[in-house]
C-alpha cells in the first residue's frame, strides 16, 4: 500500500503570507496526485489534480507541484477564505489520503 | 449542475448491518468510475471503495475487504454501499463522489453520519 505523509499538520499564518504544504509518498506515483481544501462541516473541495492542474474556478493563488515521491501545494498570498485543512491524495494505485494539514489563523 | 446525495446513514449496534444510497444527477452517470471516501469524527479522509463505470471491477481498503460492498444501478443513476458486520471503528461521515477520469475526486456528496455503537 502505498502511504502518503503531509507536512506540517498544522500550520499558523497571516493573511497575505506564502503558505507551502508538502506531500510525501512512499514509493513513487509519478503525478497522480490531487490537493483538496476542506472547511468544517463540508465535503472537501477538489483544488488540483495530476500534481499541477489547476481546477476549473479555483484561484490561481493556489498552485502544486512536483512528482514521483514528493509534492508541493503553495497559496502565494493567504486570503481568508484559505483558512481549512489540505488533504493530497493519491491515485496511482487505488487512493489514499494524506493526514491533511490544518491552516489556522496566527 | 452535477449533483450528488447521500442517504441511508443512522445509528446502528456493532455486527449490524447498513446500506447506503448515493443518487447521482447532472451527468453521464454510467461514464464515470464512482466512490466512497470515509471521515471519522475529527479524523482524517480515507477511501473506502470504486466503482467502474459498467459494475466490473470493485476496488476496496483493506479494511473493509469482505464485509462492504459497493455496488450501482445505471438505469437509476445511483450507487449503493451495503455494509455489513460493522465496527466502532467504521463510525464516519461517509461521503460519495464522482471520480475524474484520471482517478481524482471532482464532486462529492454531502455525507451521511453512520454510527455504530451499543
Amino acid at each position: 500500500d502505498i502511504q502518503m505523509t503531509q507536512s506540517p499538520s498544522t500550520l499558523s499564518a497571516s493573511v497575505g503570507d506564502r503558505v507551502t504544504i508538502t506531500c510525501r509518498a512512499s514509493q513513487s506515483i509519478n503525478s497522480w496526485l490531487a490537493w483538496y481544501q476542506q472547511k468544517p462541516g463540508k465535503a472537501p473541495k477538489l483544488l488540483i489534480y495530476k500534481a499541477s492542474t489547476l481546477e476549473s474556478g479555483v484561484p490561481s493563488r493556489f498552485s502544486g507541484s512536483g512528482s514521483g515521491t514528493e509534492f508541493t501545494l503553495t497559496i502565494s498570498s493567504l486570503q481568508p477564505d484559505d483558512f481549512a485543512t489540505y488533504y493530497c491524495q493519491q491515485y496511482n494505485s487505488y487512493s489514499t489520503f494524506g493526514q491533511g494539514s490544518r491552516v489556522e489563523i496566527k | 449542475e452535477v449533483q450528488v446525495v447521500e442517504s441511508g446513514g443512522g445509528l446502528v449496534q456493532p455486527g449490524g448491518s447498513l446500506r447506503l444510497s448515493c443518487a447521482a444527477s447532472g451527468f453521464m452517470f454510467s461514464g464515470y468510475w464512482m466512490t466512497w471516501v470515509r471521515q471519522a469524527p475529527g479524523k482524517g479522509l480515507e477511501w473506502v471503495a470504486n466503482i467502474k463505470q459498467d459494475g466490473s471491477e470493485k476496488d476496496y481498503v483493506d479494511s473493509v475487504k469482505g464485509r462492504f460492498t459497493i455496488s450501482r444501478d445505471n438505469a437509476k443513476n445511483s450507487v449503493h454501499l451495503q455494509m455489513n458486520s460493522l465496527r466502532a471503528e467504521d463510525t464516519a461521515v461517509y461521503y460519495c463522489a464522482r471520480r475524474c477520469s484520471s482517478g481524482c475526486i471532482d464532486y462529492w456528496g454531502q455525507g451521511t453520519l453512520v454510527t455504530v455503537s451499543s
